[in-house]
């Protein structure tokens, strides 16, 4: 247990609905991260925060997703009008900025999205 | 795209070192390499990380070559819980995302 929390781990929905991923990062940690991974590729990286600003967005990141993170504490991640492409698994990862080596991101145990 | 290689798999017996090998040849001075496991299921862990000297943690050993074109990430004595898929990473400190590879997927044989 890394200290970083996400809710739920699994999630089965239909095409076309709307779900919302939340994630409880270390408390400390001003920085918080997401990251999308299919079956047999490694994380991809989607979006974080430093506090409550999101500073980072990749061209991964769809206008069907948004995130999230209104008091700088946990954060949360919705896809609108799910596509059977969304399923995966997402993950969050926090850390102390500024980085410096070895302080690395702690990750989730991951949330796991199916789009039937 | 990520800047290593890694082979897709490797096997390794039980109690034996497991060495995984990474190449990164277009590394930059100012990259460290650091490297990552990720057990079935679960988020990715932090194993490691150098510049330029060889590394020991309580984890793994971390051996970079002299021209730092590759690196080689040691496991002593694997045991069965080692079974993970490894990813080798290059990034300077002060990036904020991690870019991850395919990484190696290590079996460790009973």
């Amino acid at each position: 247990d890394t200290g970083v929390s996400q809710d739920p781990r699994h999630k089965i929905t239909k095409r076309g609905q709307n779900v919302t991923f939340r994630c409880d990062p270390i408390s400390e940690h001003n920085r918080l991260y997401w990251y999308r991974q299919t079956l047999g590729q490694g994380p991809e990286f989607l979006t974080y925060f430093q506090n409550e600003a999101q500073l980072e967005k990749s061209r991964l990141l769809s206008d069907r997703f948004s995130a999230e993170r209104p008091k700088g504490s946990f954060s949360t991640l919705e896809i609108q009008r799910t596509e059977q492409g969304d399923s995966a698994m997402y993950l969050c990862a926090s850390s102390l900025a500024p980085q410096r080596p070895g302080k690395t991101q702690y990750f989730g145990p991951g949330t796991r999205l199916l789009v039937l | 795209d990520a800047k290593t290689t890694q082979p897709p798999s490797m096997d390794c017996a039980e109690g034996r070192a497991a060495n995984l090998p990474c190449n990164h040849s277009t590394i930059s001075g100012n990259e460290y390499v650091y490297w990552y496991r990720q057990i079935h299921s679960q988020g990715p862990q932090y194993i490691i990380h150098g510049l330029k000297n060889n590394e020991t943690n309580e984890m793994a050993s971390l051996i970079i070559t002299e021209d730092r074109k590759s690196s080689t990430l040691i496991l002593p004595h694997a045991t069965l819980r080692d079974t993970a898929v490894y990813y080798c990473i290059v990034r300077v400190d002060r990036d904020d995302k991690i870019i991850f590879g395919k990484g190696t997927r290590l079996h460790i044989l009973p």
